[in-house]
């Protein structure tokens, strides 16, 4: 099942701080996040796993609701690299396998 | 650590011909995946490798696909009789057991494009 992120795009001045939703209707194990930049590869940013543990990005948080099977990305004083499609990869066992969602496209202007 | 590589990067092709991609993973990682992501969609996943075994394959891959990773290195996605549906990108990505779950890294991507 493809979990349902929000919102779909969202547009920013530079500074301007934004969260990014992820949402799945089965239990999780893991939520892995990754930017991507139009015709460039997804750039690993967080992962977030059941019972606390986080790994990624020193400038960027996220949190895991396990409860509600939902994670946040978020993105403070936002800065002009930030632009491009932000997507989340749901694990729902321990299988190292991901389901993506739609993505969410983040654009920040000047 | 130079990188998940693909090649080619771009390919068109006419409806009905075959076509092979490769995915050079980041030397040492055992597991390799293999994704296809169409325009306004996240990556869809395909098939991933543990060193040559191929553990799992989504029924997206349909008999006209096929992947190898012989020798547990290198990886070939092969697509037999193209249609234009198989128009995507195809996204590899490699990661390495560490801890719990995996953090996978993904190559460039080979865009196909079937006329």
């Amino acid at each position: 099942q493809q979990p349902v992120q929000s919102p779909q795009a969202v547009i920013l001045r530079e500074g301007e701080d934004a969260v990014i939703n992820c949402s799945s209707s089965k239990a999780l194990y893991s939520v892995h996040w990754y930017r991507q930049k139009h015709g460039e590869a997804p750039v690993f940013l967080m992962i977030l796993l059941k019972g606390g543990e986080q790994k990624g990005h020193d400038k960027i948080s996220a949190s895991f609701n396990e409860k509600k099977q939902q994670s946040s990305l978020y993105l403070t004083a936002s800065q002009l690299s930030y632009s491009g499609t932000y997507f989340c990869g749901t694990e729902t066992g321990s299988n190292y396998k991901l389901t993506f969602g739609k993505g969410t496209l983040l654009t920040v202007n000047p | 650590d130079t990188g998940v590589s693909q090649n080619p990067r771009h390919k068109i092709t006419k409806r009905g011909q075959n076509v092979t991609f490769r995915c050079d993973p980041i030397s040492e990682h055992n597991r390799l995946y293999w994704y296809r992501q169409t325009l306004g969609q996240g990556p869809e996943f395909l098939t991933y490798f543990q060193n040559e075994a191929q553990l799992e394959k989504s029924r997206l891959l349909s008999d006209r696909f096929s992947a190898e990773r012989p020798k547990g290195s290198f990886s070939t996605l092969e697509i037999q009789r193209t249609e234009q549906g198989d128009s995507a990108m195809y996204l590899c990505a490699s990661s390495s057991t560490s801890g719990r779950t995996d953090t996978q890294y993904f190559g460039p991507g080979t865009r196909l494009t079937v006329l």
